[in-house]
């Protein structure tokens, strides 16, 4: 892709058990942000973590950063049924704009 | 605050029909993005304005396509002819300028578009 990759593009795991998605992208950036989207609804901003951070945590969810490497993942832990979605990663480099990742499928299974 | 509204949430038009998608973002935001989802091509940003100007339109696919903001509080997407390969969902976000460059966006909950 000419604009970055997430990977696994569909992860299925069992309940309570830690989910990790990981992002890549191949711009100068200033900003990584996280969103949810729930099947037929609008995507959710979860997290942002700026390009001087490494490391960025809210409630059950972790995200990383490695600039040098242009990575980013997102962990969640404990996870639970409602936890199913798709989860999308974007960048910014100081302008309005975001960049969207393809997403990641994750199912959660009871 | 409702959120950023979108309608119709649902529109089935036949091939060569005119379509509008509207928009109300977030009361103060100052920027307004349309982008389309669709299996194959994912999240593909169609246009965004920015105090009601647009200022990249640079993913609308063609001049059948067309986005207006005549307000703050207003916009919308046409497409005329529309085409079967323009089914997708239509979403619009808004945002503020956060301090620092950093912006998060505001998502609707979309309008799902099919073309017969």
């Amino acid at each position: 892709s000419q604009q970055g990759e997430e990977d696994p593009q569909a992860l299925s795991i069992q309940e309570g058990e830690n989910a990790t998605m990981n992002c890549s992208y191949k711009t100068s950036i200033n900003n990584l942000q996280w969103y949810r989207q729930n099947s037929g609804r609008g995507l959710v901003h979860l997290i942002l973590i700026r390009s001087n951070e490494r490391e960025k945590h809210s409630g059950r969810l972790r995200v990383t950063l490695d600039t040098s490497k242009k990575s980013s993942s997102l962990l969640i832990t404990a996870s639970r049924a409602a936890d199913t979605a798709s989860y999308f990663c974007a960048w910014g480099a100081g302008s309005y704009q975001l960049t969207f990742g393809k997403g990641t499928k994750l199912s959660v299974i009871p | 605050d409702a959120g950023v509204i979108q309608s119709p949430r649902h529109e089935v038009t036949e091939m060569g029909q005119e379509v509008t998608l509207r928009c109300k973002p977030i009361s103060g935001h100052n920027s307004l993005f349309w982008y389309r989802q669709t299996m194959m091509r994912g999240l593909e940003l169609l246009i965004y304005f920015n105090n009601n100007v647009p200022i990249d339109d640079s993913g609308m696919p063609e001049d059948r396509f067309s986005a207006k903001m005549p307000n703050a509080s207003f916009s919308t997407l046409k497409i005329q002819p529309s085409e079967p390969r323009d089914s997708a969902v239509y979403f619009c976000a808004s945002s503020n300028g956060g301090t620092g460059g950093y912006y998060e966006q505001y998502f609707g909950p979309g309008t799902r578009l099919t073309v017969t």
